[in-house]
């Protein structure tokens, strides 16, 4: 059964980069069955999807984000992380990361637990 | 960008059944799934491919997706389908969320 866990810091600057990663356990990241997603809600509200990456480093972001956004997979420590600069306090939320299989039409299987960030100086 | 519209509650009796629609220009055109969320934890995937449940997902989830809804239709509601529900697709290599519907059990 695998699982994903996500870790990071709490608190961010306002300005500055929130780096959070995923440790994925009990399958590997290197699989070519999945995408690897990063999904965010903010307290009380909706979700709201991030981006994706695939094993090959190819990658999706939502074009909310505009350039702001990077996610990179690091397959020798079977984790990939998420990097979003310039944050400001709307980028306080729940981050989540997820696994989306191959070919079940871009659906989310499994789920982390989620990391509270919050932004504020 | 493209959107997708929940209501934003609803509420059913026990045992009866509980319709939650989703609505997106086209939508029938694309793939919908869907996720239930108790408070204080993450996602489940209850639906995928439209109608598809992943393992484990009880038979009384069911999902239909044509013209411009998806629907997630839930049979002889139980007090635990208590939750958050939220639909999701894709449009040009981008995954939307519909704004949630909050189900009451009552």
């Amino acid at each position: 059964q695998v699982q994903l866990q996500e870790s990071g810091p709490g608190l961010v600057k306002p300005s500055q980069t929130l780096s959070l990663t995923c440790t994925v356990s009990g399958g590997s990241i290197r699989s070519g069955s999945y995408y690897w997603s990063w999904i965010r809600q903010p307290a009380g509200k909706g979700l709201e999807w991030i981006g994706r990456i695939y094993t090959g480093e190819s990658t999706n972001y939502n074009p909310s984000f505009k350039s702001r956004v990077t996610i990179s997979v690091d397959t020798s420590k079977n984790q990939f992380s998420l990097k979003l600069s310039s944050v400001t306090a709307a980028d306080t939320a729940m981050y989540y990361c997820a696994r989306d299989p191959i070919g079940q039409s871009g659906s989310s299987d499994s789920w982390g637990r989620g990391t509270l960030v919050t932004v504020s100086s | 960008s493209y959107e997708l519209t929940q209501p934003p509650s609803m509420s059913v009796s026990p045992g009866q059944t509980a319709s939650i629609t989703c609505s997106g220009n086209n939508l029938g055109d694309k793939y919908a799934c869907w996720y239930q969320q108790k408070p204080g934890q993450s996602p489940v995937l209850l639906i995928y491919h439209d109608s598809e449940r992943p393992s484990g997902i009880p038979e009384r989830f069911s999902g239909s997706n044509s013209g411009n809804t998806a629907t997630l239709t839930i049979s002889g509601t139980q007090a635990m389908d208590e939750a958050d529900y939220y639909c999701q697709t894709w449009d040009n290599n981008t995954a939307v969320f519909g704004g949630g519907t909050k189900l009451t059990v009552l």
